[in-house]
């Protein structure tokens, strides 16, 4: 699986957007962009994925580059609750053949200030 | 419908015992996945199955035994804990869903 790089750190004031950016350079065709948040000590939560459209769900848009090799998780109207470390991760998507590892970088700590 | 559930949720050993902490999810999933977050670090997969009856090591493997007997269970193996694997373990089922995690401290 491609590897990721994503900034350490962020921050964002609340009922802004939240723009957080991953570089995935080396990403294959296969691949999916994933991403993901944990706050605090609490259990990864899987927020969004795509190939390349764009896409959108309830709690983010996830925006992908042209060429694959960037993409960009927007939380649209951010609040304290999303204080989190934020994981974009890339990996060959397979829910019912062989699985492929989910492996996770240092991700993005992002503050949300009030 | 439970989602995943983990136990325990937290367990102190002495170095030198055994445990096996226990995962289960009852979304029909193939894949299931174990992974460590060690302190301010980010998670390490340790094992994965992508079916029933199927493993395979992930990132860091040593000291860990798993066991996928069925769709619903994954069960990960200490048989010798040492204080380097105080850690907390994560189970995931799929790539979306992950449990409450078992806080594991090893004296």
């Amino acid at each position: 699986d491609a590897k990721t790089t994503q900034p350490p750190s962020m921050d964002c004031a609340e009922g802004r957007a939240a723009n957080l950016p991953c570089n995935h350079s080396t990403i294959s065709g296969n691949e999916y962009v994933y991403w993901y948040r944990q706050i605090h000590s609490q259990g990864p939560q899987y927020i969004i994925h795509g190939l390349k459209n764009n896409e959108t769900n309830e709690m983010a848009s996830l925006i992908i580059t042209e060429d694959r090799k960037s993409s960009t998780l927007i939380l649209p109207h951010a609040t304290l609750r999303d204080t989190a470390v934020y994981y974009c991760i890339v990996r060959v998507k397979s829910e019912y053949s062989s699985a492929s590892k989910i492996i996770f970088g240092s991700g993005t700590r992002l503050s949300i200030r009030p | 419908n439970a989602g995943v559930t983990q136990t325990p949720k937290f367990q102190v050993l002495k170095t030198g015992q055994s445990m096996t902490l226990q995962c289960a999810q009852d979304m029909n999933h193939n894949s299931m996945y174990w992974y460590r977050q060690d302190p301010g670090m980010g998670l390490r997969l340790i094992y994965y199955s992508a079916s029933e009856g199927t493993t395979d090591k992930g990132e860091v493997p040593n000291g860990y035994n798993v066991s996928r007997l069925n769709k619903r269970e994954f069960s990960l193996r200490l048989e010798s804990a040492a204080p380097s694997q105080t850690s907390v373990y994560f189970c995931a089922s799929s790539e979306r869903y992950f449990g409450p995690g078992t806080r594991l401290t090893v004296l």
